[in-house]
């Protein structure tokens, strides 16, 4: 069974920083390309970031571009996102989740979602 | 950046219906790199529909995707009870990738 279980989620100040971790299970994990995608609750769904599957190649949305880090440890079947500066508007439910691509790294769907981690980011 | 808009916002539909959901792009989203995906209360998305027509494994087949260049749609033939859901485009031509902003299909 695939299994995307995240951490890390809790209340930050802002400026403060914070790593968010993914355990994957269930797959192959340096087979594949890993996301990070949020969702402020009621909200829509907004994509943050991605990683090849050696760590090598990384892209990121423009709001969270030089402040965020995505990286993976395929030794330990883990994802992280390093979130740096955080303000108000970072907070939102953090999905991790498993990407595929026919092509690039970047032209990548998402076949499998985590249950997320929430992330307030307040005063 | 490549933006999608979906619409409606909101679909009232009663069972047995068919709900057509559109998903509008603002620049041609080449090789068809559109996916769908159906959320429900309380859980994380699930994967519908990639290559804008190619539906994932163990979906069944009153869902189905069509379109190209910047217009597509997502079809579902009959609903039924479990397919009430907010609906999700995405685009994956290149970063950064793009949700639309969602369709609710909600019961009538």
């Amino acid at each position: 069974e695939v299994k995307l279980v995240e951490s890390g989620g809790v209340v930050v100040q802002p400026g403060g920083s914070l790593r968010l971790s993914c355990e994957a299970s269930g797959f192959t994990f340096e087979d594949y390309i890993m996301h990070w995608v949020r969702q402020v609750p009621g909200r829509g769904l907004e994509w943050v970031s991605l990683t090849s599957w050696d760590g090598g190649v990384t892209y990121y949305g423009d709001s969270v571009k030089g402040r965020f880090t995505i990286s993976r440890d395929n030794s330990k079947n883990s994802l992280y996102l390093q979130m740096n500066s955080l303000q108000p508007e970072d907070t939102a439910l953090y999905y991790c989740a498993r990407g595929e691509t026919y092509s690039n790294y970047e032209s990548s769907w998402i076949s499998f979602w985590g249950q997320g981690t929430l992330v307030t980011v307040s005063s | 950046e490549i933006v999608l808009t979906q619409s409606p916002g909101t679909l009232s539909l009663s069972l047995g219906e068919r709900a057509t959901l559109s998903c509008r792009a603002s620049q041609t989203v080449r090789s068809n790199y559109l996916a769908w995906y159906q959320q429900k209360p309380g859980q994380a998305p699930s994967l519908l529909i990639y290559g804008a027509s190619t539906r994932a494994t163990g979906i069944p087949d009153r869902f189905s995707g069509s379109g190209s260049g910047t217009d597509f749609t997502l079809t579902i033939t009959r609903l039924e009870p479990e397919d009430f859901a907010v609906y999700y485009c995405q685009q994956y031509v290149r970063s950064p990738l793009t949700f639309g902003g969602g369709t609710k299909v909600e019961i009538k």
